[in-house]
Order: C-alpha cells, then sequence, then structure tokens
C-alpha cells in the first residue's frame, strides 16, 4: 500500500522567510496530492492540491512542487507571516478515490517574529 | 462552518467501557470517514462509508466498529475502550477528493 514520509516534523523560520516541507510516496500509481493545514486547536482544510499531470502550482505565497521520478513533493511558504504558523500535512492517492488518501505525519511550522 | 458536527468534543472514559462518538453532517455529501489523530502519527483512516449500505475498514479499524444510520449520520463506537485509545478522533465528509473535517473529538481513556 501507499506510505507517505513527511519532513521535517518541526520547522521554525524567521518571520518574512521560507518554509519548505518536504514529501515522499512510496507508490507510482498515486496522482493526486493535497496538502492540508490544522490551526492550533482547529480542523485541518485542504490548502492547495496538485495533480500529477502538472509539475507545479502556485496560489498567492504558497506552491507546491511534484517530482514524478523521484516521487518527492514539497510545500513551498514565501514570505512567511504568524497566521502560517500551524501543522501540515502532505498526502498521496488515486484522484479517483479520496477514501485511500494517505497523509503525512505532518509539519508543525512556527514562525518567530 | 459546523457543517460536520461531532458529538461529543471531549470525552474521559475508563478502561473497558463502550463509547459512542456521533457524527452529523449538512453538506449533502454521500461519502463519510472517521479519523483518528496522533501525534507525529498523521491522520489515520478508521473506516469509511460510501452510502447507507456501503461499511468499509480503513487502515486501523481494529478496536472500532461504525454505524451509518442514515446519509447525514456516521457513528464510530470502541466497545472496549483502552488507554492506547486515547486521541483526537475526526469525522469527515468529501467531495470530489476534497476531504470536509469536523472539529474533533477528544477521547482520553484512563
Amino acid at each position: 500500500g501507499e506510505n507517505v514520509e513527511q519532513h521535517p516534523s518541526t520547522l521554525s523560520v524567521q518571520e518574512g522567510d521560507s518554509a519548505v516541507i518536504k514529501c515522499t510516496y512510496s507508490d507510482s500509481a498515486s496522482n493526486y496530492f493535497p496538502w492540508y493545514k490544522q490551526e492550533l486547536g482547529k480542523r485541518p482544510q485542504l490548502i492547495i492540491d496538485i495533480r500529477s499531470n502538472v509539475g507545479e502550482k502556485k496560489d498567492q505565497r504558497i506552491a507546491v512542487t511534484l517530482n514524478k521520478t523521484a516521487k518527492h513533493f514539497s510545500l513551498h511558504i514565501t514570505e512567511t507571516q504568524p497566521e502560517d504558523s500551524a501543522v501540515y500535512f502532505c498526502a498521496a492517492s488515486l484522484y479517483s478515490s479520496a477514501s485511500k488518501i494517505i497523509f503525512g505525519s505532518g509539519t508543525r511550522l512556527s514562525i518567530r517574529p | 462552518d459546523a457543517d460536520v458536527t461531532q458529538t461529543p468534543r471531549n470525552r474521559i472514559t475508563k478502561t473497558g467501557k463502550r463509547i459512542m462518538l456521533e457524527c452529523s453532517q449538512t453538506k449533502g455529501h454521500d461519502r463519510m470517514y472517521w479519523y483518528r489523530q496522533d501525534p507525529g502519527l498523521g491522520l489515520r483512516l478508521i473506516y469509511y462509508s460510501f452510502d447507507v449500505k456501503d461499511i468499509n475498514k480503513g487502515e486501523i479499524s481494529d478496536g472500532y466498529s461504525v454505524s451509518r444510520q442514515a446519509q447525514a449520520k456516521f457513528s464510530l463506537s470502541l466497545e472496549s475502550a483502552i488507554p492506547n485509545q486515547t486521541a483526537l478522533y475526526f469525522c469527515a465528509t468529501s467531495f470530489g477528493n476534497t476531504i470536509y473535517f469536523g472539529e474533533g473529538s477528544w477521547l482520553t481513556v484512563v
């Protein structure tokens, strides 16, 4: 079955700097890679996703990149702000099956003022 | 946004007791899920249901059971709770590939 590894488990960056969270997946059939953000005490929410037919996707200060050959995908946050402090989860699945979404173990991102 | 509502939000129970977590949704989604969140282990799928007559085991179903009482209701039961079932539990629905989580239920087994 699919296995998703996420690194680092904790990350602290200065406000205004960039943050990068990396994930690897094991099943080459996976073709959908969402990222969820969980603020303290709240529920996880989808912030961005990418399908395997594209290599990069951007939405304002966040971007995701995908390297299918290496089975790597990453979340990039630029110009970090205090509200970016949260736990971030990567995930992988077949696009046709939300039931098969496998989550990474999460990265706790802290933004230092 | 209380489209996916879980009760209770917090519960402390004793080892060996039966506990039920309830979930209701107003999103009109057919697919519902129960996840468990543990520090350092991410979100793991316990059970999922695509409609009232469809129940499927997820990654970690042992020690849990579910009931889909209606399209909008999906409950999770721990028949005999044990301390390592202490965790944050999320009910969720999905539309397409997007998962919509409830607010979570903290369960502590002592």
